[in-house]
Parts: structure tokens; C-alpha cells; sequence
């Protein structure tokens, strides 16, 4: 299966500042099959980015992923305060689909 | 609009089995995949397997193989997921999601836009 390995583990920001999140996987990811979700404590999981880099309904523009390969990025272009959060990056390229461990992005 | 709604928390006795049901509406049933995912405290994300209803069949994660089971009832657009031998490990919070996408085909599961409530099961003697 592929492992994805996010970091950093923690990210501490303030509000305005630029986060950048790195999801590597131990094999590349077909057809850059890769998402990113957004959890904050007690919700389930909300979809951000798909196929590496188009944003999910409703998602603002601050929100954008790059990458391809084994390495990926999501970059939150200036923080606001909803989104101290953890978030994880997704392969589904290949079954089983798996998740990274999670960066939590706190103040 | 799509929603999912789950069966409600359980309390299980290790050696036991649990069953969490996820009820679907809005939306086409049948040619999405849904797949479980859980989250054990204060822990991440862990996929479990999913089906697409239409295709009759499931894909389990090798972690969960022989121990747990997806299935469908199309008659009321829900999907269940079943694990036996429950074990203290299993204690988490069961997550179903359905794909943002559908190809028509049982070739690819996609990314999850949409997701139940979650259902807490814990297990404890």
C-alpha cells in the first residue's frame, strides 16, 4: 500500500501568514490522485482539494495545491482563523486508498 | 443535496460484532462509492474499504480483511459496515463518505465529498 508521510506534524502560525503542508508518498500516485480534507475537533472531515489541485465546492481561493509524483503541497496563501485545523492529505489512486498522518495547523 | 446519515453510538463487549448502517439521500445512490473510514482518539484518519452499490462488491483494506464487511441495501439507499471480533483497538469513530465522482465504472474510488455524521463505537468490558 502507499504510505503518505505529512509534515510538519504541527505548524504554528498566526492569522495572515502563509502555510505550506507537504504530503510525501512512498510510491508515486496514479493519475495524481491526491486530496486534501480539512478537520476541526468533533466534525467529520470537509473536502478542500482534489486531483491535487482543484478546489472543492466552496473552498476559497486561498487554498491551493501543487505537486506530482511523490511529492506533494498545500499552501493557505494567508491564514484566517477558521482554518486552525488538522489537515490531511488522501491517495486514491491505488486500493487501498490511504491517508497521512495529519499536520495540525494551531495558532 | 447529498446527505448521509448514520446509525447511532454502541457499546460492545470485545469478541462482539457491530454493525453501523449509512443512509444516503440527494443524489444518485448507486453508482458512487462509499467508503468507511475511521478515527480512533485523538488519532488520524484510517481508510476501512468501500463499494460501490451499483457493482455488488467491496475492497477492504488488508488491515481489516477477513474481520469486516460493507454491504448494500438499494432498496433504501443504505450502506452497512459490519466488523467482528471487536477488539479495545477498535474503540473510534466510524465514518461514512461518498465520491465527489463518478466514472460509471468499479475501476477507481474517488475523493470523499460527502460524509456521514460519524457513529462512536466503543468497546469495553
Amino acid at each position: 500500500e502507499i504510505v503518505l508521510t505529512q509534515s510538519p506534524g504541527t505548524l504554528s502560525l498566526s492569522p495572515g501568514e502563509r502555510a505550506s503542508l507537504s504530503c510525501r508518498a512512498s510510491q508515486s500516485v496514479q493519475n495524481v490522485f491526491l486530496a486534501w480534507y480539512q478537520q476541526k475537533p468533533g466534525q467529520a472531515p470537509r473536502l478542500l482539494l482534489y486531483a491535487t489541485s482543484h478546489r472543492a465546492a466552496g473552498i476559497p481561493d486561498r487554498f491551493s495545491g501543487s505537486g506530482s509524483g511523490t511529492e506533494f503541497t498545500l499552501t493557505i496563501s494567508s491564514l484566517e482563523s477558521e482554518d486552525f485545523a488538522v489537515y490531511y492529505c488522501q491517495q486514491y489512486g491505488r486500493s487501498p486508498l490511504t491517508f497521512g498522518g495529519g499536520t495540525k495547523v494551531e495558532i | 443535496q447529498v446527505q448521509l446519515v448514520q446509525s447511532g453510538a454502541e457499546v460492545k463487549k470485545p469478541g462482539s460484532s457491530v454493525k453501523v448502517s449509512c443512509k444516503a439521500s440527494g443524489g444518485t445512490f448507486d453508482t458512487y462509492g462509499i467508503s468507511w473510514v475511521r478515527q480512533a482518539p485523538g488519532q488520524g484518519l484510517e481508510w476501512m474499504g468501500a463499494t460501490i452499490p451499483m457493482f455488488g462488491t467491496a475492497d477492504y483494506a488488508q488491515k481489516f480483511q477477513g474481520r469486516v464487511a460493507i454491504t448494500t441495501d438499494e432498496s433504501t439507499s443504505t450502506v452497512y459496515m459490519e466488523l467482528n471480533s471487536l477488539r479495545s483497538e477498535d474503540t473510534a469513530v466510524y465514518f461514512c463518505a461518498r465520491d465527489r465522482y463518478s466514472d460509471g465504472s468499479n475501476s477507481y474510488y474517488y475523493e470523499s465529498a460527502y460524509w456521514g455524521q460519524g457513529t462512536l463505537v466503543t468497546v469495553s468490558s
